[in-house]
């Protein structure tokens, strides 16, 4: 079954601790993301990546970390959480075509909370 | 800083009627166009991308795109009370900006 998937799906932390949300997608698409979602606020892009080894900064980077080493994976780092990184964050997957993207499939969420 | 904004909501239709959302994006430059639909505790699942101006139909959903006057909808004929979710205008590709998105509620 084609999909993304993303883990964990929830997750209670303290400041400061290191933590890591993995992402991963069977359909060989070229492009990963990953966004936050808050209240009122929407989806917001964190990071994206085109290809192996290209990463580029979304609207909010500020406190993440991302690699992508594989095709298939798109780790999300958090370094040093603090409780305004508490959100449901969203990994997603795109094929590209030519300049555009095609539909972006997203993963089933990780609920996080930073205490 | 660039936008994508749409109201809030909720907007609230009978079943049968048509739904009409709205969205208004500030770089003049975007190329690609998505409407998303969320559930409350799922994922975004896309809609409908439009790429050119003027009107893209699939099944009850129509996307409308005026790059001009910088806006695209999204009409949803014969409402079902199954439609009622939150959906998302997306704009541009590889750097995508969300709308923060309009609540639907189709009444029975």
């Amino acid at each position: 079954e084609a999909q993304v998937t993303q883990n964990p799906r929830y997750l209670i932390t303290v400041t400061g601790k290191k933590l890591t949300v993995t992402c991963s997608q069977n359909m060989n698409h070229e492009y990963m993301s990953w966004y936050r979602q808050d209240p009122g606020l929407g989806l917001r892009q964190i990071y994206y990546s085109m290809n192996v080894e290209v990463t580029d900064k979304g609207d909010v980077p500020e406190g993440y970390k991302v690699s992508r080493k594989e095709k298939r994976n798109f780790p999300l780092i958090l370094e040093s959480p603090s409780p305004n990184q508490t959100s449901l964050y969203f990994c997603a997957s795109s094929f590209e075509a030519g300049v555009s993207l095609e539909t972006q499939y997203f993963g089933p969420g990780t609920r996080l909370l930073v205490l | 800083q660039k936008e994508v904004e749409q109201n809030s909501g909720p907007l609230s239709v009978p079943e049968g009627a048509i739904a009409s959302l709205n969205c208004t994006y500030s770089d003049r430059g975007s190329q690609s166009f998505f409407w998303y639909r969320q559930y409350s505790g799922k994922s975004p699942e896309l809609i409908m991308f439009i790429y050119s101006n003027g009107d893209k139909e699939d099944g009850r959903f129509t996307a409308q795109l005026n790059k001009a006057s910088q806006y695209v909808s999204l009409l949803i004929r014969d409402s079902q009370p199954s439609d009622s979710a939150t959906y998302l205008c997306a704009v541009g590709g590889f750097k995508t900006i969300f709308g923060a998105g309009t609540r639907l509620f189709v009444k029975a």
